[in-house]
């Protein structure tokens, strides 16, 4: 199984800063015959599933501001809120589809400062 | 819009069988292009993929090594709607259990959950 990696654990920014989360795999997920990472990241706020918002590592799903970007490839990748908003906190996830089983990062707990 | 709607009991005894169904509207389990997934949510696992069902012509289901041996994911065409059945449960098993849509790639709609203890 492809083991997914976050860093940090958890992480505080201010209101209106920058944020950045960072997720590995332990081999690449980049698909050479059509040159796309099967990488995607999720919101989980509390008592809710978890929320689609990037996929193939970079593609903002419908409906997700454009504070919210994603960024890498092969094994290497990070999801950033350009300026960080209070609606902002959750857990952020990121997960692997290039192989079966489909697998999870651990979480990132982002909050306030 | 695609909406998934869990049922199923939340308290399961140990040594019986988890049961849990989803309810497809806005689309078809039979869909040519979309997978049927169940992921649970633990401490200790963190978000854990299940298994999946899926039609390509005809029926086929994927399940998690972990297990394997006590799992089936089976769609109902006639209510639009899969189930999950875990037998054998123990304390380990309990978790928030979900229902997700995969299509293309990502888990893109997602059920509301159903916490699911194992207690006697």
């Amino acid at each position: 199984d492809i083991v997914m990696t976050q860093s940090p654990d958890s992480l505080a920014v201010s209101l209106g800063e920058r944020a950045t989360i960072n997720c590995k795999s332990s081999q690449s997920v980049l698909y050479s015959s059509n040159n796309r990472d099967y990488l995607a990241w999720y919101q989980q706020k509390p008592g809710q599933p978890p929320k689609l918002l990037i996929y193939w590592a970079s593609t903002r799903e419908s409906g997700v501001p454009d504070r919210f970007s994603g960024s890498g490839s092969g094994t290497d990748f990070t999801l950033t809120i350009s300026s960080l908003q209070a609606e902002d906190v959750a857990v952020y996830y990121c997960q692997q589809y290039y192989s079966t089983p489909p697998t999870f990062g651990q979480g990132t707990k982002l909050e306030i400062k | 819009q695609v909406q998934l709607q869990q049922s199923g009991p939340g308290l399961v005894k140990p040594s019986q069988t988890l049961s849990l169904t989803c309810a497809v509207s806005g689309d078809s389990v039979s869909s040519n292009s979309a997978a049927w997934n169940w992921i649970r949510q633990s401490p200790s696992r963190g978000l854990e993929w299940l298994g999946r069902t899926y039609y390509r012509s005809k029926w086929y289901n994927d399940y998690a090594v972990s297990v394997r041996s006590r799992i089936t994911i089976n769609p109902d065409t006639s209510k639009n709607h899969f189930s999950l059945q875990l037998n054998s449960v123990t304390p380990e098993d309990t978790a928030v259990y979900y229902c997700a849509r995969k299509v293309g790639g990502a888990f893109d709609i997602w059920g509301q959950g159903t916490v699911v203890t194992v207690s006697s």
